[in-house]
């Protein structure tokens, strides 16, 4: 049972630029929720997608946006990146019905803004 | 809002020593609580959870103990080894307002052991 994956390991951008991240949940699970973490912080909620919506939202610009498929696999979009936007990005499933609440996490998306 | 305190970092022990990571949460209704670990590099693993009060999760010689009286959630290892040397997370799953699951991280604990 393959876990969460996430696509690219790595990736580097120069400022202004556009960026996909691609996540894969789960077997079994419809909810993907996206994480930022800076170096030395602990991870940040930017949003939630269930049934290929999003369905909450941390405090992140518009820049930041997403899609989800029918398949469940999710799209973290960044547009016009900054330096700030240097990170591990996080991507974590679960499944909303079932009497669980445990999220699992891929390995990340390391992006590095120049 | 909810909230999650852990004892700050870095904690460097030797091995074979005892290990106590401190985590309070602050949180409306009846949050579930977790502890994540990240090795360099890494993403996240669940290390343990609990769901009620009074629970003990439990992984790899770690233990936490939901403690609803203290809102404690505190990481304990009688053992550790140079490979237990990590980052850890303490979190809570709880409900936001608009009755979807929100987790909330702490900062972060860094564990060093050495030989």
């Amino acid at each position: 049972d393959a876990g969460v994956t996430q696509s690219p390991t790595h990736l580097i951008k120069t400022r202004g630029q556009q960026v996909t991240l691609r996540c894969s949940p789960k077997s079994g699970h419809d909810t993907v929720s996206w994480y930022q973490q800076a170096l030395g912080q602990g991870p940040q909620f930017i949003f939630q997608y269930y049934e290929e919506e999003e369905r909450q939202r941390g405090n992140f610009p518009d820049r930041f946006s997403g899609h989800q498929y029918p398949n469940y696999s999710s799209e973290l979009n960044v547009n016009a990146l900054l330096l700030g936007d240097s990170a591990l990005y996080l991507c974590a499933s679960s499944a909303t019905f079932g009497g669980t609440d445990t999220q699992y996490f891929g390995p990340g998306t390391r992006l590095t803004v120049l | 809002g909810d909230s999650v305190t852990q004892m700050e970092g870095p904690v460097t022990l030797s091995e074979e020593a005892f290990l106590t990571i401190n985590c309070t949460y602050t949180a409306t209704g009846y949050p579930s609580l977790f502890w994540y670990v990240q090795y360099p590099g890494e993403g996240l693993q669940l290390l343990l959870k609990a769901t009620k009060a009074d629970d003990k999760g439990s992984n790899k010689g770690f233990e936490a103990t939901y403690r609803k009286e203290t809102t404690s959630f505190h990481l304990e290892k009688g053992s550790v080894q140079v490979s237990d040397s990590a980052v850890y997370f303490c979190a809570l799953t709880g409900m936001n307002s608009g009755g979807y699951q929100k987790v909330t991280f702490g900062t972060g604990t860094k564990l060093q052991v050495i030989p």
